[in-house]
């Protein structure tokens, strides 16, 4: 089972700062199996960038996904009030899908 | 427009089974995967398994096999999640998931169902 972890746990930013969050696996991940998903309190994940890089329909271009191989990166531009959440990053490998542990984005 | 709506909460007694379901509207359902996750109060999301809508074939993450079934039944387009002997540490929502075939992310979830199992 490829594990993913997420850095930092929690990031603690003002908003309009750049926010940089970090998902590396044990093994490589190809491209298009690693993908990003942003959860509010209360709410159900949704779907933020795939293929490590593409960006879901409904977000902004403040968010972008790159990176390949076994290290990952979620970055947030400059940072909105509605941005604060945790955000998750996911690969597939051997049949089998995996989260890291989540990062959350919290108000400074 | 796509929806995925699922059951509502349920408490369970150690020992017991739950079945959760998933009904899904707005798109072709036979043309998907149902992925389910689940997420223990206040920590991350934790993968259970799949089941192809067209072929009801399954893949369960080996923690989960043998405490697991997913179902579907295409004429009322629902997905089902069973598990049975229920623990305290099996608290938790539980998402249904899509992703369609050839694609490796999930792009619509339900709203998640709350299943407490507590004595």
């Amino acid at each position: 089972e490829i594990v993913l972890t997420q850095s930092p746990g929690t990031l603690s930013l003002s908003p309009g700062e750049r926010a940089t969050l970090s998902c590396r696996a044990s093994q490589s991940v190809r491209t298009s199996f690693l993908a990003w998903y942003q959860q509010k309190p209360g709410q159900a994940p949704r779907l933020l960038i795939y293929g490590a890089s593409s960006r879901a329909t409904g977000f902004p271009d403040r968010f972008s996904g790159s990176g390949s191989g076994t290290d990952f990166t979620l970055t947030i531009s400059r940072l909105e009030p509605e941005d604060f959440a945790v955000y998750y990053c996911q690969q597939f490998g051997s049949s089998q899908w995996t989260f890291g542990q989540g990062t959350k984005v919290e108000i400074k | 427009q796509v929806q995925l709506v699922q059951s509502g909460a349920e408490v369970k007694k150690p020992g017991a089974s739950v079945k959760v379901s998933c009904k899904a509207s707005g798109y072709t359902f036979t043309g998907y995967y149902m992925h389910w996750v689940r997420q223990a109060p206040g920590q991350g999301l934790e993968w259970m398994g799949r089941i192809n809508l067209q072929s009801g074939g399954t893949n369960y993450a080996q923690k989960f096999q043998g405490s697991v079934t997913m179902t579907r039944d295409t004429s009322t387009r629902t997905a089902y999640l069973e598990m049975s002997g229920l623990r305290s540490d099996d608290t938790a929502v539980y998402y249904c998931a899509r992703r369609f075939s050839g694609q490796y992310y999930f792009d619509y979830w339900g709203q998640g169902t709350l299943v407490t199992v507590s004595s």
